[in-house]
Formats: structure tokens, C-alpha cells, sequence
């Protein structure tokens, strides 16, 4: 099956640093990704979804200028954490899919511990 | 409500069928999904199905669809310990995926 890369899967920072998760596409060419978020023993939170060379669409109450989210090429999309505070500590997943797929790849997900 | 709903924990014995139930909201939702989670981990599709079939089985995993009450079940036939894990839900809506809480499965030997 097509596999999804996310890197690093864990990353601790300071607060007000900022941090860049990866998520690749390694073995097709995604048109669209998604970048969730899941609070412990929670479901999965969608923030954002990006189509390959457009603005990425975000859910509401996501704030934009805090997530920052690039989808740049077909097989990699990037989100970054602007300025973290303690409280964006949480389990980050991406997952991606191609079109006319129904099925959507995830990765391996990042844990991202601010302090 | 719009909300994807799923029991939150399920306990089984190891050799058990366990199965695991699920209301979705979207009847125009062309496929159902059900993604298993363990720990630390993304996660990892199982099985989905197709809004105009009642049921598939794939080995242990036998889901059925209850399209009229939006009703989706996912049985995993002989739990084994290595199925510990959350399970999810989804429908598709759109493009987007709308996840349920999950359900804990524990399996005890």
C-alpha cells in the first residue's frame, strides 16, 4: 500500500520556538493532505487540509498564522508550529491521498512536547 | 448531532469475538472506514466499505453496514492480544475524513 513518512515523530522544544513537522508522501504523488491533531485518549482533530500548490483550508478555530502549512510539491507537505506554548504539546498526524482515491494514508504521527 | 459516535471500551478475553459498533450521521456517505491506532503511533487502516454493500469480511474482520440506521460494526473473529489497540471509525465527507472518538479495545489472556 502507499506509505506515508512523518518526521521526526517526537520533538521537544522551549516555548516560543518554532517547529517543523514533515509529512511525505513516499511512494505516489498526493494531491491533498491533512494535518490532524489528537489530544490524549481523544479522537483524531482535523486543523487543516492542503491541495498540492494552493493555500491550505483550515478548520475553524484553527489559527492560521500559528500553524503554518505548506504543501509545496505532490509528496511533501510541511507544518509548522509558530512561537509553541506548553498548551500546542499534543500528537500530530498527517495523511494524505491521491485523486480519486477513497483512502486516505496516514503517517506514523509526531509527539510534540513543549516546555 | 454530527458527531461520529463509538463506545469508548471494550474488554474481551484472548479466543473472543469482540465487535465494535459505530453510528455515523452523513447518509450520502459513499465509504465507512474503520483505522486501528496503537500506541504512539498514526493510524493504520484495517478495512472500509462501500455504502451499497450490507457487509465484507477480510480474514478475522467482518464489517457490517446498517445503512438505514447508520449503523457500522467491525467484528474481529479469535481477539488476540496483538488487537489491543484504539479503533476508529470514519466516514468520508467530501473530501475529508470525520473520525469518532475511537473505541479501547483491551484483549485480557
Amino acid at each position: 500500500g502507499a506509505v506515508v513518512s512523518q518526521h521526526p515523530s517526537w520533538v521537544i522544544c522551549k516555548s516560543g520556538t518554532s517547529v517543523k513537522i514533515e509529512c511525505r508522501s513516499l511512494d505516489f504523488q498526493a494531491t491533498t493532505m491533512f494535518w490532524y491533531r489528537q489530544f490524549p485518549k481523544q479522537s483524531l482533530m482535523l486543523m487543516a487540509t492542503s491541495n498540492e500548490g494552493s493555500k491550505a483550508t483550515y478548520e475553524q478555530g484553527v489559527e492560521k498564522d500559528k500553524f503554518l502549512i505548506n504543501h509545496a510539491s505532490l509528496t511533501l507537505s510541511t507544518l509548522t508550529v509558530t512561537s509553541a506554548h506548553p498548551e500546542d504539546s499534543s500528537f500530530y498526524i498527517c495523511s494524505a491521498t491521491y485523486i480519486r482515491n477513497t483512502e486516505a494514508f496516514f503517517g506514523q504521527g509526531t509527539r510534540l512536547t513543549v516546555v | 448531532g454530527e458527531d461520529v459516535e463509538q463506545s469508548l471500551f471494550l474488554s474481551v478475553r484472548e479466543g473472543d469475538s469482540s465487535v465494535i459498533n459505530c453510528t455515523y450521521t452523513d447518509s450520502s456517505s459513499t465509504y465507512l472506514y474503520w483505522y486501528k491506532q496503537e500506541p504512539g503511533a498514526g493510524l493504520q487502516l484495517l478495512t472500509y466499505i462501500f455504502s451499497n454493500m450490507d457487509m465484507k469480511q477480510d480474514q478475522r474482520l467482518t464489517v457490517l453496514l446498517n445503512k438505514k440506521d447508520k449503523h457500522l460494526s467491525l467484528r474481529i473473529a479469535d481477539t488476540q492480544t496483538g488487537d489491543s489497540a484504539i479503533y476508529f471509525c470514519a466516514e468520508m465527507r467530501g473530501q475529508n475524513f470525520v473520525f469518532g472518538p475511537g473505541t479501547r479495545l483491551s484483549v485480557l489472556p
